[in-house]
């Protein structure tokens, strides 16, 4: 079975800091992982993913995120956080059979202070 | 980004009553998804819906839930006779893209307050 953990519900950086927004996942086969960002009253959209190739993903809105097989995580990073980046983050697994569908995690609250 | 639109945004519902959700895929693609959020909670998977059928559902989608796409184009789901706990965000998700390669855009959901 596929599941991703996301473990922590809030993380606070200062505006112009690095930030992380971490993830693990467990998953029998190759994982196939994703991020997605949830601003208030808003749909999900997507950042970025992993399917094969560099472990270093590069995503929309100045989002990467690091692939890490022996640790079994996916962390989400930026360089220099916004404001603007304040919001709810979920990272995903795909289901490996049937439909594909996605496993969330719990989400992380992400609040930028200026 | 691509986009999937939803109607209605909001939705208030007496507890027993029928709803209907809609949504509206990017053109051509036929693999469709719908999920749904309760509040405060994770993302939850409740049906994928490929050429006209239901290919995959979880233990969430009992007999009260069915998907159609009635016209060829739009995607409904329909809740037979709603329950207090029915009271979420309901996303519906398009994918794109070939298979090991695909990416599910997201629509912007329609938030579900059964009373």
């Amino acid at each position: 079975a596929q599941s991703v953990a996301q473990p922590e519900d809030q993380v606070n950086v200062a505006e112009g800091n690095p930030l992380t927004v971490k993830c693990t996942y467990s998953v029998s086969g190759n994982p196939y992982l994703f991020w997605y960002v949830q601003y208030p009253n808003r749909g999900l959209q997507f950042l970025l993913k992993y399917i094969t190739g560099d472990n270093l993903v590069k995503g929309s809105y100045g989002f990467e995120a690091e692939f890490n097989k022996s640790q079994t995580s996916f962390h989400l990073k930026k360089p220099s956080a916004l404001v603007s980046d304040s919001a709810l983050y979920f990272c995903a697994v795909r289901d490996q059979t049937g439909a594909n569908n996605l496993f969330f995690g719990t989400g992380t609250r992400l609040t930028v202070i200026p | 980004e691509p986009e999937v639109t939803q109607t209605p945004s909001h939705q208030v519902t007496q507890m027993g009553q029928e709803v209907i959700l809609r949504c509206v895929p990017i053109s051509n693609h036929l693999y469709f998804y719908w999920y749904r959020q309760i509040l405060g909670q994770k993302v939850e998977f409740l049906v994928s819906f490929y050429n006209n059928e239901i290919s995959e559902k979880s233990e969430i989608f009992d007999d009260q839930f069915s998907v159609e796409r009635p016209d060829g184009s739009n995607f409904t789901l329909k809740i037979r006779s709603t329950k207090l706990e029915d009271s979420a965000m309901y996303f519906c998700a398009n994918r794109i893209g070939s298979a090991y390669q695909e990416t599910q855009y997201f629509g912007p959901g329609t938030r579900l307050l059964v009373l």
